[in-house]
């Protein structure tokens, strides 16, 4: 069965480093998506992606933040200048289109740690 | 406000005994409706989705959900439970068009007695 995947597993990086989250997308999925949950918090949309460019994204997704999909399969989350609030699990997830619904799959997760 | 509220934070039920989880919605259009799972260490799995029809539906693993508008609620049931149910359960909203983004309740932490 065709899923979502999503590397590294778990990331651990320095207050102010720039981190990529990647994601390998489902492979006929058109619409791809980042969410984060924060520890004990429930989750959260960023953004999501269409056709190259941001179909819609939310307040947490400032310009510290970037999306790209720089090849066929591949779809990052960039973040520059990493917080300590930025810690959390950043799950990617992508969907069909509209005419199957808007059924998201999501992927196992990055666990992102900011000393 | 777009919103989902799942009243209850923590839920222990015995194995064997039936489940209902809540979940109250707040949402401008016509909502589609979905339960995911979350194991402890995992992502989300998808229960069950509701985008039109029979309001009764049928997902994974013998959970089903009924979608009631005049309620707007979206409850999850299960009618016997058994231990690796244990994990926590996330209703979430979301529009027709794709692209959207999908709207989250707090989660229920289910655990299971035996």
């Amino acid at each position: 069965e065709p899923e979502v995947t999503q590397t590294p597993s778990h990331q651990v990086t320095q207050m102010g480093q720039e981190v990529i989250l990647r994601c390998v997308p489902i492979s006929n999925h058109l619409y791809f998506y980042w969410y984060r949950q924060i520890l004990g918090q429930k989750v959260e949309f960023l953004v999501s992606f269409y056709n190259n460019e941001i179909s819609e994204k939310s307040e947490i997704f400032d310009d510290q933040f970037s999306v790209e999909r720089p090849d066929g399969s591949n779809f990052t989350l960039k973040i520059r200048s990493t917080k300590l609030e930025d810690s959390a699990m950043y799950f990617c997830a992508s969907s069909e289109a509209v005419a199957k619904g808007h059924e998201q799959f999501f992927g196992p997760g990055t666990r992102l740690t900011v000393l | 406000a777009q919103s989902v509220t799942q009243p209850d934070i923590h839920i222990t039920v015995s194995e064997g005994a039936s489940l209902e989880l809540r979940c109250n919605y707040s949402y401008g259009a016509t909502p589609y409706l979905f339960w995911y799972v979350q194991s402890p260490g995992q992502g989300l799995q998808l229960l069950l989705k509701y985008f039109s029809g029979d309001t009764l539906v049928q997902g994974i693993k013998g959970f089903e959900a009924e979608f009631k508008r005049s309620q707007s609620s979206f409850n999850l049931r299960k009618p016997s439970v058994h231990w690796s149910d244990a994990a926590e359960y996330f209703c979430a909203v979301g529009a027709k068009k794709a692209g959207t983004a999908l709207i989250f309740g707090k989660g229920t932490t289910l655990s299971v007695s035996s």
